[in-house]
């Protein structure tokens, strides 16, 4: 049962344009999201999150985009770096538990060419 | 550094040895957390603490798994009688109790090898 999906294992970017990541969920109890960024070797580290009563967070050259009525969000890079390439982690978690209790989705590899 | 720290990084051990891996949180949060992230996945909630009380546990932790975090402080994982099945990097994060959504931090993890 994965309630958090992240349909594409890689996606590959030049340098300086646009990386959208997509997240698609189906637990209707998730109300807070997250992306996480991790490289080899090492743990995941926060990236931006969303809460389910906002339809757009922005940090930096970081853009979420929460779609509740389709269960989906999506992650913009703009523009993108060398070193944005990475796995990108969608995660969601749900009222009435600990919101620390994350829910992720498969991952997504980036790859940002120069 | 005042992150969330794994010990040890690596451990290969051989199928049927005992395993423990330490974590050390974030100093101020309570809220503990256990992860497992096989190849390929995203990580996999095990179990968290609130303080030293153990509050869920996933009905991924088997009986062979057992964490403890006495105190309310730095928090144990052992795995008994460890099976090939068991590699996986194990991932601990910490968060602050909170009404709202917030994000967990985690450490670098530890990479398990069962040969």
């Amino acid at each position: 049962d994965q309630q958090v999906k992240q349909n594409s294992p890689s996606l590959s970017v030049q340098e300086g344009r646009i990386s959208i990541l997509n997240c698609d969920y189906t637990n209707s109890m998730f109300d807070y999201f997250l992306w996480y960024k991790k490289y080899p070797a090492e743990g995941p580290t926060f990236l931006i999150s969303i809460s389910s009563i906002k339809d757009k967070n922005e940090d930096g050259r970081f853009t979420v985009f929460l779609n509740k009525s389709a269960k989906h969000l999506s992650l913009h890079i703009v523009p993108s770096q060398p070193g944005d390439s990475a796995v990108y982690f969608c995660a969601a978690s749900a009222r009435g538990t600990s919101y620390g209790k994350l829910t992720f989705g498969q991952g997504t590899i980036l790859t940002v060419h120069p | 550094d005042t992150g969330v720290s794994q010990n040890p990084r690596h451990k290969i051990t051989k199928r049927g040895q005992n395993v423990t891996f330490r974590c050390d949180p974030i100093s101020e949060h309570n809220r503990l957390y256990w992860y497992r992230q096989t190849l390929g996945q995203g990580p996999e909630f095990l179990t968290y603490f609130q303080n030293e009380a153990q509050l869920e546990k996933s009905r991924l932790l088997s009986d062979r798994f057992s964490a403890e975090r006495p105190k309310g402080s730095f928090s144990t994982l052992e795995i008994q009688r460890t099976e090939q099945g068991d590699s996986a990097m194990y991932l601990c994060a910490s968060s602050p109790v909170m009404n709202t959504g917030t994000e967990a931090f985690f450490g670098q993890g530890t990479r398990l090898t069962v040969v």
